[in-house]
């Protein structure tokens, strides 16, 4: 079936520290993923994205790893900031199907 | 409006009553998506209109549940005779593209918090 799960329902840090934030996907159609940060009361704003064509993309202070052969995403943020404290989302788009399947989230809490 | 508007922000109905809720898309945009989000969890996919045609209905948890589209703009998600397990934030995004293809990403709206009572 369509399932987006994550490891860590919430993550910790201090400030400066680097955050990784795994997901687990199922469905081996999948041929796109997003991160979405969602602060409280806001809809999800897109982060960064990785076709499944590729492993590793980079953006500003995230990095976003693909591992097909496990089926694993994960999030790196560096030099987490207060600011980056939201709940984090992985979605992935199933090939041929035109929506998103999201993930439960994991909330990232950054103390400074 | 620059992003995607939803109205009303905030809901409390009672049990039974029926309630619409609204999405103004990003102008131009031709994909709309409603999502439904419970307390503390991830986002449910409910219904996925192109134009004003809806390829994909297959979220929807009812047929209490209905949406609508006119004018490749406006949206309304409609929910009959409302449940307390309705309850939940609605969220609606619009894109240029599909997932994955050129000018897919998705832009959501701040959602409307439904309460039933």
């Amino acid at each position: 079936g369509e399932s987006v799960g994550l490891h860590l329902p919430t993550l910790s840090v201090q400030e400066g520290d680097n955050s990784i934030i795994n997901c687990a996907y199922s469905n081996s159609a999948s041929d796109y993923f997003i991160w979405y940060k969602q602060e409280s009361g806001k809809g999800p704003q897109f982060i960064i994205d990785i076709r499944s064509n590729m492993d590793k993309r980079q953006g500003q202070r995230v990095t976003v790893l693909l591992n097909k052969t496990v089926k694993h995403l994960s999030l790196q943020i560096a030099a987490t900031q207060p600011g980056d404290s939201a709940v984090y989302f992985c979605a992935e788009n199933i090939r041929g199907f035109q929506k998103l399947v999201f993930g439960t989230g994991t909330r990232l809490l950054v103390s400074p | 409006g620059a992003g995607v508007s939803q109205s009303p922000s905030n809901k409390v109905t009672e049990k039974g009553k029926d309630v619409e809720l609204r999405c103004d898309p990003i102008s131009g945009h031709t994909a709309l998506y409603w999502y439904r989000q419970r307390l503390g969890q991830g986002l449910e996919f409910l219904i996925y209109f192109q134009g004003n045609s809806a390829p994909d209905k297959s979220g929807l948890p009812s047929d209490r549940f209905s949406a609508e589209r006119t004018g490749e703009s406006v949206s309304t998600l409609t929910i009959q005779r409302t449940q307390q397990e309705d309850s939940a934030v609605y969220l609606c995004a619009s894109s240029l593209g599909v997932p994955g293809g050129s000018a897919g990403e998705l832009f959501f709206g701040e959602g409307s918090r439904l309460t039933v009572l």
